[in-house]
């Protein structure tokens, strides 16, 4: 069973700082996607990263796709409050066109 | 931004009864999906469906659930006879092409309550 495990499950920061979440397993992907999720909603998708190694940028997140394909983190620059939320990674398996595996979730809360 | 739309938000059951929760997918998207979150659990796939069938299915998607695109719109799920472990939030997700290069785009969800 491939899994993805997200660290940490939980985040408070004050507003400025920097924080990384990860996402890790022992499982290669064919590519992974970050989403961000509010209470009562659906997930959101942020990125899809797919080669190895790969870094994309969204405004103050950036997005770094492990050279092996195993791995992710999502680095936040100087946090605000309003990137308060549910920030789940989740990954496409090398044996599957349909499914995605998903992290369990890192709940992030930046205080003003 | 065309979104997907789920009915109903809240569905209340009691166990054993059949339920059918309701999709409208984006509408140029060609790959439908069925997930379910469990309340403070990772979020799991249950079904894909891809021209008007099946294309992938995990373990929890047993003979008590199924799928059906019955116009050129809807998609919904059929959960048969309802178990107090189906309580969940179900999310139905679309996408243009595969998972591997497309982004799912995910409705609110509804949130069954099995009693």
């Amino acid at each position: 069973t491939q899994l993805l495990e997200q660290s940490p499950q939980f985040l408070s920061i004050q507003e400025g700082e920097n924080l990384t979440v990860y996402c890790n397993s022992s499982s290669v992907f064919s590519s992974l996607q970050w989403y961000r999720q509010e209470p009562g909603e659906g997930p959101v998708l942020l990125v899809t990263v797919v080669t190895g190694g790969e870094v994309k940028k969204l405004k103050r997140l950036t997005f770094q796709f492990g050279d092996a394909r195993k791995d992710s983190s999502l680095h936040i620059t100087a946090a605000q409050p309003g990137d308060t939320g549910l920030y789940l990674c989740a990954g496409a398996p090398l044996d599957s066109n349909y499914q995605l595996i998903w992290g369990a979730g890192t709940k992030l809360i930046i205080k003003p | 931004e065309p979104e997907v739309t789920q009915t109903p938000s809240h569905q209340v059951t009691q166990m054993g009864q059949e339920v059918i929760l309701r999709c409208v997918p984006i509408s140029n998207h060609l790959y439908f999906y069925w997930y379910r979150q469990i309340l403070g659990q990772k979020v799991e796939f249950l079904v894909s469906f891809y021209n008007n069938e099946i294309s992938e299915k995990s373990e929890i998607f047993d003979d008590q659930f199924s799928v059906e695109r019955p116009d050129g719109s809807n998609f919904t799920l059929k959960i048969r006879s309802t178990k107090l472990e189906d309580s969940a939030m179900y999310f139905c997700a679309s996408s243009e092409s595969r998972p591997r290069g497309s982004p799912l785009h995910f409705g609110n969800g509804t949130r069954l309550t099995v009693t």
